[in-house]
């Protein structure tokens, strides 16, 4: 099944570490997306890729780094430079953008960070 | 910055009745689009209305879009208790040169069906 893999579910960080999310997708997408959200708000964006070896900040990317060495993969690091990084992480993958058309998102299941 | 605003924040309706959910936006857009996301998992992509649409149906859903007032609705019709969920709207501004920063999402309305 195509679709978008996101690892870990869960994850507990000490203060001052950095970390990783994984965000995998088989469904041939150029472009892909990470997004936060905070409880009881909507999505803000970290950063996106529009192809490979390219990527852009979003709105709050300061504290955070990301990569996109192969299409099929935008991984997170959430680095201690984050000062509140505490949130649900939402990757998202979209096919080939049309002009004027869909710009359609495929979203993975989420991360969940808890920095204690 | 957030382009989309959803209202109401919450809503809570018995199992069977309608649930309308409003969303207003500031500029320009060329699609809006409702997503919806059940607790703790990962957004879905629901239904996509363009700028020069109107009204468009899916199944349960109907969405509007009034460009001149600058917002749109979704209403479930005959709602049921899997239909509990946050339901997001999205927007996509005009944008030269073609590409795209994502979608813009609002807060979202948290619809709470009771059985």
């Amino acid at each position: 099944d195509g679709g978008i893999t996101q690892s870990p579910k869960y994850l507990f960080r000490k203060e001052g570490q950095n970390v990783t999310l994984s965000c995998e997708q088989n469904l041939n997408h150029d472009a892909m997306y990470w997004y936060r959200q905070d409880p009881g708000q909507g999505l803000r964006l970290i950063y996106y890729s529009q192809i490979v070896n390219d990527f852009q900040k979003g709105d709050i990317a300061e504290g955070y780094s990301v990569s996109r060495e192969k299409k099929e993969s935008f991984p997170l690091t959430v680095t201690s430079a984050q000062k509140n990084p505490t949130a649900f992480y939402l990757c998202a993958s979209r096919g080939a953008f049309a002009p004027g058309g869909a710009n359609v998102l495929t979203f993975g299941a989420g991360s969940r960070l808890t920095v204690l | 910055s957030q382009q989309g605003e959803e209202d109401p924040q919450a809503l809570s309706i018995q199992e069977g009745e309608n649930a309308t959910m409003n969303c207003s936006y500031k500029t320009s857009i060329n699609n809006l689009q409702w997503y919806r996301q059940n607790s703790g998992r990962g957004l879905v992509h629901l239904i996509l209305i363009r700028s020069n649409e109107r009204e468009k149906h899916s199944g349960r859903l109907r969405v509007t879009l009034d460009t001149s007032k600058k917002s749109s609705s979704l209403l479930i019709t005959a709602s049921r208790a899997a239909d509990t969920a946050s339901y997001f709207c999205a927007t996509v501004w005009g944008r030269s040169g073609g590409g795209a920063d994502g979608l813009t999402f609002g807060k979202g309305t948290h619809l709470i069906i009771q059985p």
